[in-house]
């Protein structure tokens, strides 16, 4: 089952930051937190993944928390392209199976 | 850039019949993965696999389920009697490390 819990739906509106949640209250101390995307029925896109430290890369940031039971996704400038679902993604050893929740269903408003 | 390809893009079979999906992972992966995702539904893990053996499996990967890395380049999810209820994209992943990398799916119809 998912570890995280995830709002189900978020507006944004474009060229704006979105700032997405996460709960992880569960984490464990070797585990990793990874975001996903998927637009319309296309595969999951990867966007980032951290342990502890924030994260940024070409696509967004993540922000942990220092006790690590939340994270937020940041994507700083949004566009139209970026409407789609988001997964928040809690996982230990590679190799382990990804726990796809529900996700947050975002759009982005021109 | 290197991506995950997967053939067909849609299959369309039916009822008992065996499908077999095929997968080109990104190709210096060791990590390769099958999920599913029934229309409107979530992303279901089906099973993993690393150094030519099945490394966890869930619930849902029974023995109608086999996977084969039958060369170097390709992995392959069979289905040996489909169900209706089989009908659902399916995804294969690989990866190196700790990043998952997608494929588009296959859309398997079961009529």
């Amino acid at each position: 089952d998912a570890k995280t819990t995830q709002p189900t739906s978020m507006d944004c509106a474009e060229g704006r930051a979105a700032n997405l949640p996460c709960n992880h209250s569960t984490i464990s101390g070797n585990e990793y937190v990874y975001w996903y995307r998927q637009i319309h029925s296309q595969g999951p896109q990867y966007i980032i993944h951290g342990l502890k430290n924030n994260e940024t890369n070409e696509m967004a940031s993540l922000i942990i928390t220092e006790d690590r039971k939340s994270s937020t996704l940041i994507l700083p400038h949004a566009t139209l392209r970026d409407t789609a679902v988001y997964y928040c993604i809690v996982r230990g050893n590679t190799g382990n199976q990804f726990y796809f929740g529900t996700g947050t269903s975002l759009t982005v408003i021109p | 850039e290197p991506e995950v390809t997967q053939t067909p893009s849609h299959q369309v079979t039916q009822m008992g019949q065996e499908v077999i999906l095929r997968c080109v992972p990104i190709s210096n992966h060791l990590y390769f993965y099958w999920y599913r995702q029934i229309l409107g539904q979530k992303v279901e893990f089906l099973v993993s696999f690393y150094n030519n053996e099945i490394s966890e499996k869930s619930e849902i990967f029974d023995d109608q389920f086999s996977v084969e890395r039958p060369d170097g380049s390709n992995f392959t999810l069979k289905i040996r009697s489909t169900k209706l209820e089989d009908s659902a994209m399916y995804f294969c992943a690989s990866s190196l490390d700790r990043m998952e990398f997608f494929g588009p799916g296959t859309r398997l119809t079961v009529l």
